[in-house]
């Protein structure tokens, strides 16, 4: 099956840092990527959907100036977490799509922020 | 009241068991249907897709009620190795394209 990868798997940092965490299709081109946040016990939460060479579709809630998505080409998108604070800390997985309108997301193995 | 929603268990089962989980979605415009396994600390993965005429792959069978907005996963013969969360996830259209929304879980615990 198709392939995506993210990096890094695990990051600690202050309070006040930014964080970018970065969300690769290994052996396709993801016309569509959607990043996810998991807080322990609940469910993955939609936070943005972004389209190669568009903007992103930020989740009602999810605030685009604190989490920056960049999607520059089919096969890599970026989260960055700005100015990151411990309320933050989160699983954040991400996946990827051939279209808009095809069935099967691929999902990368998350990234653990912790926020100190 | 949540898109989806589950029963968080956990599920205790002896070894050899036959589980089922149960879930409900409000969005009567739901498309499509999945069970999804997810480990601890770990990604999603797709366990099968659901459809209305029921689907079996070896000991994990699917149904879908689209009446009742309804979707279940059963389990025979439980293996150590299910031990997990099982997500029920629906998908819809929207003017950004197709979404997915997830459950919960529900946590599976197989037992000797």
């Amino acid at each position: 099956g198709a392939v995506v990868s993210q990096h890094p798997s695990r990051v600690i940092c202050k309070s006040g840092t930014s964080v970018k965490i970065e969300c690769r299709s290994l052996d396709f081109q993801a016309t569509t990527m959607f990043w996810y946040r998991q807080f322990p016990k609940q469910s993955l939460m939609l936070m943005a959907t972004s389209n190669e060479g568009s903007k992103a579709t930020y989740e009602q809630g999810v605030e685009k100036d604190k989490f920056l998505i960049n999607h520059a080409s089919l096969t890599l998108s970026t989260l960055t977490v700005t100015s990151a604070h411990p309320e933050d800390s989160s699983f954040y997985i991400c996946s990827a799509r051939m279209g808009p309108r095809t069935d099967t997301q691929y999902f990368g193995p998350g990234t653990r922020l912790t926020v100190l | 009241r949540k898109e989806v929603e589950q029963d968080p268990g956990p599920f205790n089962v002896p070894e050899g068991a036959t589980v089922a989980f149960n879930c409900t979605y409000s969005n009567s415009a739901s498309q499509s249907f999945f069970w999804y396994r997810q480990d601890c600390r770990k990604e999603p993965k797709l366990l099968m897709s659901v459809y209305s005429s029921g689907n079996e792959d070896g000991r994990f069978t699917a149904q879908l009620n689209r009446a009742s907005q309804y979707i279940s996963l059963l389990i025979r013969d439980s293996k150590l190795s299910d031990s997990a969360t099982y997500l029920c996830v629906v998908e819809h259209i929207t003017g950004g394209g197709n979404k997915l929304t997830f459950g919960t879980g529900t946590q599976l615990k197989v037992e000797l």
